[in-house]
């Protein structure tokens, strides 16, 4: 049972346009949603996260919009960069207070910026 | 760099033998998670570790097993190796999150990994 799945497993698109990359959950107790970007041969690094008490989160060129009824989030990145090519990992946490942090992860959609 | 530190890097062995990851936390970070990647796959979670106490399991085969240690680094056993169990592992840490003060953004920070190659 995949509780976090990313459909796309590549995506192509130019220098300068937005990316959107989409991520679908099944676990409405998730409270915690996260991006993580990787590189061949190293560790996921951390890009964004968002609450499951907003809709909204911002940072710079990345944007991350929930969508709770939907039970679906999305990463914008605009404007796109060759840099940005890379894997992307949507991931999901049910802390709740709890002691573990531990996240699922989507399978991942591959980012190619063209130059 | 994350500060999470994962040795060896690269682990090549023969079916039937046993191997151990290591992994060092971030300075500070109490609790150590344990991820497993295979070919085109997303990151499977193994199990987690809170100041030496099993905190969290997840999908970790009865042949894996791990220990986090007084100084909190932490190892993963793998034993009667088999051709499927060659991944990338992966080691992630947190902090306290019990702290007084301390926002939960639910981020983990993760070592580079230690590939296993199974032959």
């Amino acid at each position: 049972d995949q509780q976090v799945k990313q459909n796309s497993p590549s995506l192509s698109v130019q220098e300068g346009r937005i990316s959107i990359l989409n991520c679908d959950y099944t676990n409405s107790m998730f409270d915690y949603f996260l991006w993580y970007k990787k590189y061949p041969a190293e560790g996921p690094t951390f890009l964004i996260s968002i609450s499951s008490i907003k809709d909204k989160n911002e940072d710079g060129r990345f944007t991350v919009f929930l969508n709770k009824s939907a039970k679906h989030l999305s990463l914008h990145i605009v404007p796109s960069q060759p840099g940005d090519s890379a894997v992307y990992f949507c991931a999901a946490s049910s802390y709740h207070g709890g002691a573990t942090n531990k996240l699922i992860f989507g399978t991942g959609t591959l980012l190619a910026v063209q130059p | 760099d994350s500060g999470v530190t994962q040795t060896p890097k690269h682990l090549i062995t023969a079916t039937g033998q046993r191997v151990t990851l290591r992994c060092s936390p971030r300075s500070g970070d109490l609790s150590v998670y344990w991820y497993q990647q295979s070919l085109d796959q997303g990151l499977q979670f193994l199990i987690q570790y809170y100041n030496g106490e099993e905190r969290a399991k997840g999908n970790i085969l009865e042949r894996f097993s791990a220990q986090q240690f007084p100084d909190l680094h932490s190892e993963l056993n793998l034993s009667s190796l088999e051709l499927g169990d060659s991944a990338l592992y992966f080691c992630a840490s947190s902090p306290d999150l019990g702290t007084s003060g301390t926002e939960n953004t639910g981020e983990l920070f993760f070592g580079e990994g230690s590939r296993l190659t199974v032959l």
